[in-house]
């Protein structure tokens, strides 16, 4: 997994509640990802952020938000405006020279009720 | 629309056996390609990255090929082992930058004993 840790694994939540997922590199990376996966689809990019206290919306940021207060950290708050929020998530993280290889951590798998 | 498709979706076959996996992608304009690979419930691992002057690309039991004209890729796997029991996912990039990344739905491959 590359030096990206995510936690927990698992995740269960009610319906209604906010909830935050943590990812962290030790890589050195100035870019950092969270994409989600469910079954039967390509992951698909919710936010990513290029350099500390930046970031931009991916094709699915609606009910999410990130923040990036250190380079090694980028953790992502599924809101209660989510409509499907349970998923796989998964963090990725790039550097180095083109084409920028990305890195990815383990998952949380979030279940919400 | 998915500009990244693969076939099969599934596939089993024989410890020992080769294989195939293909995807064609209508990505433009097109930067690289990557293949990785997903063990269940595991984040995604790369194998290859092949840029657009790149035809083939091996890593051990792994080739990957790119026709960059006919927007075609292939990822053979030789010889294959239980431990390659995986999901198999073609991503083409669209630019240098590492963010804009179009995911394949991705092959599931089963190999029995």
């Amino acid at each position: 997994d590359g030096g990206i840790t995510q936690s927990p694994k698992y995740l269960f939540r009610k319906e209604g509640q906010n909830v935050t997922l943590s990812c962290e590199q030790n890589l050195n990376h100035d870019a950092m990802y969270w994409y989600r996966q469910d079954p039967g689809q390509g992951l698909r990019l919710i936010y990513y952020s290029q350099i500390v206290n930046d970031f931009q919306k991916g094709d699915i940021a609606e009910g999410y938000s990130v923040s990036r207060e250190k380079k090694e950290s980028f953790p992502l708050t599924v809101t209660s405006a989510q409509k499907n929020p349970t998923a796989f998530y998964l963090c990725a993280s790039s550097g180095g020279l083109a084409p920028y290889e990305q890195y990815f951590g383990p998952g949380t798998r979030l279940t919400v009720t | 629309k998915n500009q990244v498709e693969q076939s099969p979706q599934s596939l089993i076959i024989l410890e020992g056996k080769n294989c195939t996996l293909q995807c064609n992608y209508t990505v433009s304009p097109f930067s690289n390609l990557r293949w990785y690979k997903q063990d269940t419930g595991r984040g995604p691992v790369s194998l290859t990255i092949m840029t657009f002057s790149e035809n083939t690309k091996s890593n051990g039991r792994y080739t990957a090929t790119l026709d960059a004209d006919t927007k075609q890729s292939s990822l053979h796997i030789t010889a294959s082992q239980l431990s390659d029991s995986a999901s198999y996912i073609c991503v083409v990039s669209l630019s240098y930058s590492g963010y804009a990344l179009n995911f394949g739905k991705g092959t599931s491959l089963l190999v029995t004993p």
